[in-house]
């Protein structure tokens, strides 16, 4: 079973509150991912990393930043929540090489109002 | 750049009957190759995956996919579905040079098994 949290599952906020979505890993994996997944289902590479003090941005754009202070630690933090924002929040971690498979969070449910 | 297409956004199938779920990629380079399963209210599962060697990759809960790099393909089948097993599933590429070293996922393909 993969080792890999994140929190709150469920989340409803009002308009212009900052908040910040936990994901941690305790399987020592330097690449770590989030993904925004629409109502239709499809997934959006927002956010990645290789390893501590790297960050990138993905395919799609987002108001969101993270942070990657340590291996096992990757938030992500909305500074004022907009309902454009509501949408499920996947984070997942892999080893660093291409041919292994990532693992995946039980992700964040955001609704904002 | 990669790609990856789902050609059915939904595939209803009843009990004990076979399924293919379709998928096709492309990609400049050699690529890798998975197939997740997501329950509902859940994250991502992975079911199988292609790296290299033989074409035909056997899974959990009795799903197995074929490669083809010929026509591109990574479909997965199951000779015969159960109830448990309607989900959603995603068909995803990496690749080793691709300067994106991240999953991409095609857009999904809903399974529902029906009694």
């Amino acid at each position: 079973e993969a080792d890999i949290y994140q929190t709150p599952r469920y989340l409803v906020i009002g308009t212009g509150k900052k908040i910040t979505l936990e994901c941690s890993q305790t399987m020592g994996h330097d690449k770590m991912y989030w993904y925004q997944q629409d109502p239709g289902m499809e997934l959006h590479l927002i956010h990645y990393s290789y390893g501590v003090n790297s960050t990138e941005k993905g395919d799609l754009s987002s108001e969101s930043t993270v942070s990657r202070i340590r291996t096992e630690h990757f938030p992500l933090t909305l500074e004022s929540a907009r309902p454009s924002h509501t949408s499920q929040y996947l984070c997942a971690s892999s080893e660093s090489m291409a041919n292994t498979e990532a693992f995946f969070g039980q992700g964040t449910r955001l609704t904002v109002v | 750049a990669q790609s990856v297409t789902q050609l059915d956004s939904q595939v209803p199938v009843f009990e004990e009957a076979p399924v293919e779920l379709r998928c096709n990629y492309s990609s400049s380079v050699s690529v890798y190759l998975f197939w997740y399963v997501q329950y509902p209210n859940q994250g991502l599962q992975l079911l199988l995956k292609y790296l290299s060697g033989s074409t035909l990759v056997k899974g959990i809960n009795g799903f197995e996919a074929e490669f083809n790099k010929s026509q591109t393909s990574f479909h997965l089948r199951k000779p015969s579905v159960h109830i448990s097993d309607t989900a959603e599933y995603f068909c995803a590429v990496s690749g080793y040079y691709t300067g994106r070293r991240a999953l991409t996922f095609g857009s999904g393909t809903r399974l529902q098994v029906q009694p």
